[in-house]
């Protein structure tokens, strides 16, 4: 099946600071989403990005599929950002998951 | 604005005693799925329904079951719990074979 690899797998931030998360995967895919689970467990859709650019607010991403990653950005990080990051790819009728990277901002 | 519900969102049951879930959906998407997801780890899917169809992944245990009498509705049904079940449990739709797959808030399962 398809690997998909997210980086740093931890990220502490202060809050204000900008990060970026990696997502690497093997093979080529239909789309790609990014999701953001918060402290309920409730996984929120932040992107669906097969390919090109995309800004929300604070946040924008950006998967290049020829060369098979992606990356999401997180500008003037706040405390409501903390939480569990997943990118995760759609191949062969299912969304092959990342292990997540976990952001923790602080006040 | 609910699109994908689940309830109930927290559950207990005892080891061996049957409990369902469910899931309903506002997007007439065709496509549903489960996942299960244990703490630390990324969701699992356990299986899927695309329209009527049912796809069970292969590494699925047998205690795992599913239902979906109509488009809107799922079900998930465990039908011995373990304490290895305990978890939560994500429903999610999608419209068709692409576009953007919508997750519900989730059920945790505790078992005793």
């Amino acid at each position: 099946g398809i690997q998909v690899e997210q980086s740093p797998p931890d990220l502490i931030l202060q809050e204000g600071a900008n990060s970026t998360l990696r997502c690497n995967f093997s093979d080529s895919v239909n789309n790609l989403q990014w999701f953001h689970q918060n402290p309920w467990g409730q996984l929120i859709n932040l992107f669906y990005i097969p390919s090109g650019t995309k800004q929300n607010g604070r946040l924008s991403a950006t998967t290049v599929a020829t060369e098979r990653y992606s990356l999401l950005y997180i500008s003037s990080s706040q405390t409501t950002d903390s939480g569990v990051y997943f990118c995760a790819v759609f191949a062969y009728y299912k969304l092959s998951f990342g292990a997540g990277t976990t952001v923790t901002v602080r006040a | 604005d609910a699109m994908v519900i689940q309830n109930p969102r927290y559950q207990v049951t005892q080891f061996g005693k049957p409990v369902t879930l469910s899931c309903s959906q506002t997007l007439n998407h065709n496509v549903m799925y489960w996942y299960q997801q244990k703490s630390s780890q990324a969701p699992k899917l356990l299986f899927h329904y695309y329209d009527k169809d049912f796809n069970n992944e292969a590494d699925t245990p047998d205690n795992f079951q599913s239902r979906r009498p109509n488009t809107s509705f799922c079900f998930l049904d465990i039908r011995s719990p373990g304490l290895g079940d305990a978890a939560m449990y994500l429903c999610a739709t999608r419209p068709d074979s692409s576009g953007t797959q919508y997750f519900g808030p989730g059920t945790r399962l505790t078992v005793l």
